[in-house]
């Protein structure tokens, strides 16, 4: 079965600085689909980037960008230029391309945005 | 074009009393998940339908709680009766139907059983 793991319960950041989410996935399919959700304070579950395993090239979504390493499983995200607006709990997420199959979310991280 | 649509999005019940929780998904998406979140137990998928049939309904907690999707514009999560641990935000989510689809959110249901 698949698995979601992030490792980082919280993280915390300066305003304007860089910061990575880690995650890792376990998986024996060999094309499928990855995914970050932000949810903010008013718990809206928010997409923020998404990934095909097939491409090679990582997603980027402005300031938001991945870095999808398929040989060791897995798919941080990069948020350059912090803002206050940020501060949210990320969700990485994973999912195969059968029609059927749902979403398979890790725990979350907590990131908090210095100011 | 509007998102997923949940109501109500705030509920506040006593123990033992039915509370029906509804869920309109994006027009012309053909699965639609119900998950609980809490503190302790985070996010949990509850049930999903594919075109209105129910796939995988092994997250249900119990008994008391059910779910139906009549049409392809509408589901409930229906709880009979509520428990004060029962108290968490419900999140319905739509998808469409290929597999490259993603998955939206509605801005989810908190409610408490008193």
């Amino acid at each position: 079965a698949q698995t979601v793991t992030q490792s980082q319960p919280e993280m915390s950041v300066q305003e304007a600085e860089t910061v990575t989410l880690s995650c890792t996935y376990d998986t024996s399919e060999s094309d499928y689909y990855l995914f970050w959700y932000k949810q903010p304070p008013s718990r809206q579950m928010i997409l923020v980037i998404r990934q095909e395993a097939y491409k090679q090239q990582n997603a980027t979504e402005n300031r938001f960008s991945v870095n999808f390493q398929k040989a060791a499983k897995s798919f941080s995200l990069k948020i350059s230029d912090s803002q206050l607006g940020d501060a949210a709990m990320y969700f990485c997420a994973y999912r195969s391309p059968n029609r059927d199959d749902k979403i398979i979310f890790g725990k979350g991280t907590r990131l908090h945005i210095l100011p | 074009d509007a998102g997923v649509i949940q109501s109500p999005r705030h509920e506040v019940t006593e123990m033992g009393q039915e509370v029906t929780l509804r869920c309109k998904p994006i027009s012309g998406h053909n699965s639609l998940f119900w998950y609980r979140q809490t503190m302790m137990r985070g996010l949990e998928l509850l049930i999903y339908f594919n075109n209105n049939v129910p796939i995988d309904d092994s997250g249900m907690p119990e008994d008391r709680f059910s779910a139906k999707m009549p049409n392809a514009s509408f589901s409930t999560l229906k709880i009979q009766p509520s428990e004060p641990r029962d108290s968490a935000v419900y999140f319905c989510a739509s998808r469409g139907w290929g597999g490259q689809e993603t998955q939206y959110f509605g801005p989810g249901t908190r409610l408490l059983v008193l």
